[in-house]
């Protein structure tokens, strides 16, 4: 079965900053993997999602992640966080081939930004 | 696009009482469709999920049960509630076999 790790349960960024997310995987071939945002009270949304090609994939509100199957890591990235931006964030993995898609969700990181 | 209806909002139950959570999908066929619980301060746990009408897992086994009499109707529901079953829950939908979850807003439940 697939797992997620987060290592990161708390970061706290200055606004303007640059930001990475860990997220580490363990999945026996090449499996699907998404970020989510979840502001408090909410459900979550997407941010970006890879499936298969380009290893760099761009997402809404100006995130970017990279697939490195080498590290088994899809780590989240941003240029310069802004205020909007504190939330907290899920990497999940789904594994694509078994007839059905059971996404397996990270324990999440909570993103502080400070002004 | 799919939507995801998820009710009620927020609800609190005296321990022992019994629950129903419902979930409607809109906007697709033939869905997956996930129950999730976040409890504070940790991630989402699978609790069920359904690749069809009437087809059920079990993800962890506990006091609730998940039910689809509808293809795009998912219910979540227990006979008698723990303090333990409070929690942030998620209903979820996934449209295809490539593609990400779709979220419902979640219900708060606090059994008190």
């Amino acid at each position: 079965a697939q797992s997620v790790t987060q290592p990161d349960i708390h970061i706290t960024v200055s606004e303007g900053a640059s930001l990475e997310l860990r997220c580490n995987y363990s999945y026996g071939a090449t499996p699907y993997l998404f970020w989510y945002v979840q502001s408090p009270g909410q459900g979550l949304q997407l941010l970006l999602k890879y499936f298969s090609g380009d290893t760099l994939v761009q997402g809404i509100k100006g995130f970017e992640a990279e697939f490195k199957r080498s590290q088994s890591s899809f780590n989240l990235r941003k240029p310069s966080v802004h205020w909007s931006d504190a939330a907290e964030y899920f990497c999940a993995v789904g594994a694509p081939g078994f007839g059905n898609e059971k996404l397996t969700f990270g324990t999440g990181t909570r993103l502080t930004i400070i002004p | 696009s799919q939507t995801i209806h998820q009710w009620p909002a927020t609800l609190v139950q005296p321990v022992g009482s019994p629950l129903s959570l419902e979930c409607t999908v809109e906007g697709t066929s033939n869905p997956n469709l996930y129950w999730y619980r976040q409890a504070a301060g940790r991630g989402l746990q699978l609790l069920f999920y359904s690749v069809g009408i009437g087809q059920i897992s079990s993800e962890v086994p506990q006091n609730l049960s998940a039910s689809r009499p509808q293809d795009r109707q998912f219910i979540l529901s227990s006979k008698k509630l723990l303090l333990s079953d409070s929690g942030f829950y998620l209903c979820a939908c996934t449209p295809g076999t490539e593609s990400e979850a779709f979220f419902g807003q979640g219900t708060r439940l606090t059994v008190v």
